[in-house]
């Protein structure tokens, strides 16, 4: 079975330009998750999807930063425009229920490095 | 505002040498999730744990839930240099809600 998949892995702009990140979940699962993470921490949500449907956006800074995941299944992050502190790894995760409920497991892709210059 | 706590931040030891990373919280949790990141890849999901008390053992790591559900340790016996990289441990609330928590981060490095 596929696992996550994101791209592109590794992003270098300069500040103000924009920029897009693109993750595929693993097939059936309705959970999707954007988390940003700084070297050494621990991720930081972003947005949750539930199917199409955001859920939980309330840490995404909505001045610069926009998601979607058309028709349930891929998602993108995108930012516009960037600024150094943007700088970080940028994670998705999908997540499967069971039983109708969230398990909470969710499986990781390798990450979209962003480096604003 | 939720947190869960882990510690040590940091911790560097000698192959060989037992280790107990914690992750504490005021916060009740319906499951417990560790992971183990290594760098250039995502977390990568090792454990589960629901029941108050429950301990899972996963060859030389031993992972616990505090009875009440707000604490679990990560126990490490003769670390390896393979068992390098940052460990998280993540807390949901399950059920209806898919939001999961995730802790600051242990990073562990083991050395030969």
């Amino acid at each position: 079975e596929a696992g996550v998949v994101q791209s592109p892995r590794y992003k270098i702009i300069e500040k103000k330009q924009p920029v897009a990140f693109w993750c595929n979940p693993i097939s059936g699962h309705n959970t999707l998750y954007w988390y940003r993470q700084n070297l050494g921490q621990g991720p930081e949500l972003l947005i949750r999807y539930e199917n199409e449907e955001a859920v939980d956006d309330s840490q995404l800074p909505k001045d610069r930063f926009s998601a979607e995941r058309l028709k349930g299944v891929d998602s993108t992050l995108k930012i516009q425009p960037a600024e150094l502190g943007d700088s970080a790894v940028y994670l998705c995760a999908s997540s499967p229920r069971r039983g109708g409920l969230y398990t909470g497991e969710l499986f990781f892709g390798e990450g979209s490095r962003l480096t604003v210059l | 505002t939720q947190l869960l706590e882990q510690s040590p931040q940091f911790l560097s030891i000698q192959e060989g040498e037992n280790l107990t990373v914690y992750c504490n919280s005021s916060s009740v949790f319906s499951s417990l999730q560790w992971y183990r990141q290594e760098p250039g890849e995502g977390p990568v999901l090792l454990v589960t744990v629901v029941t108050g008390g429950e301990v899972k053992k996963l060859k030389r790591l031993t992972f616990q839930f505090g009875d009440a559900r707000k604490d679990s340790s990560l126990h490490i016996t003769a670390a390896q240099t393979g068992d390098t990289g940052l460990y998280l441990c993540a807390g949901g609330k399950g059920g209806n809600t898919g939001k999961l928590i995730f802790g600051q981060g242990t990073t562990l490095q083991v050395k030969p």
